[in-house]
């Protein structure tokens, strides 16, 4: 089956720890992206990659950190920079260019910090 | 940054009743997509569309794009509960490149059976 997968689930942790979550697809999609969803914010981009080792900042990136070693992974590393990192966070991909801009989403992470 | 805007945050129907949802952006978006996420869910892509002034359906949802390709509608004909979910439209602001949406704020249907 291809698609896009988020672990953990739920993933919980203390203030001032560091904590990395996991997103993977199989879809040979070039472009990768993260969001953070909190209640009635909508999504709001933090980071997204257009290709292997290449990232750029979406419009709330303090406090997080990327990678993309390899074109199916795109872990995301939640600092203990972030102020208010509880959040449910989402990881998409897309093919890169041409008409078709659907974004495929996996099932999400909740992080809780406390 | 780019915004798109979504009314209403949420909006509680009978079952039966008809549902809209509008998105509108201070710029022109060279497409916008609708997605659906279910309570507990992800997003899911329900359509694209490109062109101005843009009418495409789906059973009983109908989805429109302005002819000045900055706003976009989303109307549910009779609702059933299956419908329930939160609802966002997201957009590719004209010169941005293909690879970042801008999202709304979505709006949240209920349905009271």
């Amino acid at each position: 089956d291809g698609g896009i997968t988020q672990s953990p689930k739920y993933l919980f942790r203390k203030e001032g720890q560091n904590v990395t979550l996991s997103c993977e697809q199989n879809l040979n999609h070039d472009a990768m992206y993260w969001y953070r969803q909190d209640p009635g914010q909508g999504l709001r981009l933090i980071y997204y990659s257009q290709i292997v080792n290449d990232f750029q900042k979406g419009d709330i990136a303090e406090g997080y950190s990327v990678s993309r070693e390899k074109k199916e992974s795109f872990p995301l590393t939640v600092t203990s920079a972030q102020k208010n990192p509880t959040a449910f966070y989402l990881c998409a991909s897309k093919t890169a260019g041409g008409e078709t801009y659907e974004q495929y989403f996996g099932p999400g992470t909740r992080l809780t910090v406390t | 940054g780019q915004q798109v805007m979504q009314i209403p945050q949420y909006q509680h129907v009978q079952e039966g009743e008809d549902f809209t949802t509008y998105c509108n952006s201070s710029t022109t978006l060279s497409n916008i997509q609708w997605y659906k996420q279910r309570p507990g869910g992800h997003p899911v892509f329900l359509i694209q569309l490109v062109k101005s002034g843009e009418v495409k359906k789906q059973k009983r949802l109908t989805f429109q794009f302005g002819e000045a390709k900055k706003n976009s509608s989303l109307h549910i004909t009779a609702t059933q509960t299956t419908d329930v979910g939160t609802y966002f439209c997201a957009g590719h602001h004209s010169g941005a490149g293909s690879y970042q949406l801008t999202f709304g704020k979505g709006t949240k249907l209920s349905v009271i059976p």
